[in-house]
């Protein structure tokens, strides 16, 4: 399978842990997305990457979240102290960045987060 | 700042009936991109059909259709002969460049047999 993957994809955890979630993009991608998304709603958008750079964080990325792409292949979401608020889907997403034509995103199956 | 508005909550459609889904959008750029993606009940998100705001034809993917009115800003989704796998939420998302997608809040097909 050479689509966007996603580690796990269930976690269940207690209110005040941390957890890390993990994306390995398409493998020619550049680009990295990620996107949160909660019950009955569209997908938010959280931050993203090119290449091992973060070029932008939306104001929902509290300072307890941190994301890292360390050599611009896959990236991690991690969540310190969560709350029960975190609970969500969380969505990664790539896109190549010489595409001619347009940014179509290929998202992963997402990471569904529980916080008790 | 770019919005997404979807006004249906829930649509219902008979089996290979054609299907309208609404969506408008506001931004001041005048270069941006729109996007539908389907949301099955197993969470994946499925790129359906693409639109750049320079296009001057409709876009079209299969039995998947776009009906974009520039002026009016809105760009419609159009399903024909709608299938009982059709039945998943459907998303309107836009871009400028390559920037992140901006989702509007979705709307919810069942396809009836």
């Amino acid at each position: 399978d050479t689509g966007v993957s996603q580690d796990p994809r269930h976690k269940i955890t207690k209110r005040g842990q941390n957890v890390t979630f993990r994306c390995d993009p398409i493998s020619e991608h550049n680009r990295l997305y990620w996107y949160r998304q909660t019950l009955g709603q569209g997908p938010e958008f959280l931050t993203y990457f090119q290449n091992e750079a973060q070029l932008e964080k939306s104001r929902l990325l509290s300072d307890r979240f941190s994301a890292e792409r360390p050599k611009g292949s896959f990236s991690t979401l991690e969540i310190q102290r969560t709350e029960q608020g975190d609970s969500a889907m969380y969505l990664c997403a790539s896109s190549a960045l010489d595409r001619l034509s347009y940014n179509e995103q290929f998202f992963g199956p997402g990471t569904r987060l529980t916080v008790l | 700042a770019q919005k997404i508005t979807q006004t249906q909550p829930g649509m219902f459609v008979q089996e290979k009936e054609a299907v309208t889904l609404d969506c408008t959008y506001d931004t001041s750029d005048p270069s941006y991109g729109l996007f539908w993606y389907k949301q099955p009940s197993s969470g994946e998100m499925i790129f359906l059909i693409y639109q750049g705001s320079y296009d001057q034809q409709n876009a079209t993917e299969g039995r998947y259709s776009l009906n974009f009115q520039k002026a009016r800003k809105s760009a419609n989704l159009v399903i024909s002969a709608s299938q009982l796998g059709d039945s998943a939420m459907y998303f309107c998302a836009m871009t400028k460049g390559r920037r992140a997608l901006t989702f509007g809040s979705g709307t919810r097909l069942q396809v009836q047999p």
